[in-house]
């Protein structure tokens, strides 16, 4: 089956622990990006990867990483820098191509915790 | 001020009825229009997609853009408990890909 893959479902973080969620996709999509979601505040934009090799920060890039070396792997670093990292972390991925009518279809997230 | 606004809810229906969800919008730019629905501990999964004004139907879903006001609309008839989830509108602007969210709002549909 065809989709976007994140793992784990659930994590923890320990205090000055960096800690690092996987999202991977079989869609062959060019495009991925990685959302957080709290509540009251909707799905703000991290990290966004056109193509391999490339990424470009979001309205909230602070405190997180990402690598894209591979089409199909898109990982998030959570480092110790972000103070408030307790969320639920969603990956997206869409066909881009520089044909902008493609729409993102998403992973079933990651939630993050604070021990 | 938000570039998308959505009625956060809750919002409580009985089975059957019409539901009606809106956002608003500020950027003149946003060309493209999703509404996503989300279901509890899950990732949000694509219900419609439409572009520029007008309507767009898809079963009981029925999605309007109204792009003179700045406004969009999701409408279900005959609700399902099914149905009960977050529903997010989302869109984006001719050239790039990012979208803007609202903040969604929470349905329930009660049997």
């Amino acid at each position: 089956d065809g989709g976007i893959t994140q793992s784990p479902k659930y994590l923890f973080r320990k205090e000055g622990q960096n800690v690092t969620l996987s999202c991977e996709q079989n869609l062959n999509h060019d495009a991925m990006y990685w959302y957080r979601q709290d509540p009251g505040q909707g799905l703000r934009l991290i990290y966004y990867s056109q193509i391999v090799n490339d990424f470009q920060k979001g309205d909230i890039a602070e405190g997180y990483s990402v690598s894209r070396e591979k089409k199909e792997s898109f990982p998030l670093t959570v480092t110790s820098a972000q103070k408030n990292p307790t969320a639920f972390y969603l990956c997206a991925s869409s066909l881009d191509r520089g044909v902008s009518n493609q729409p993102q279809h998403f992973g079933d997230g990651t939630r993050l915790s604070i021990l | 001020q938000k570039e998308v606004e959505q009625d956060p809810g809750p919002l409580s229906v009985p089975e059957g009825a019409i539901v009606s969800l809106n956002c608003t919008y500020s950027n003149s730019a946003f060309q493209y229009f999703m509404w996503y629905r989300q279901y509890s501990r899950k990732g949000p999964e694509l219900l419609m997609y439409t572009y520029s004004s007008g309507n767009k139907e898809d079963g009981r879903f029925t999605a309007q853009v109204d792009k003179s006001s700045k406004y969009i609309s999701l409408f279900i008839r005959d609700s399902q408990p099914s149905d009960s989830a977050t529903y997010l509108c989302a869109m984006r602007e001719t050239s790039g890909s990012r979208l803007t969210f609202g903040e969604g709002t929470q349905l329930t549909v009660n049997p």
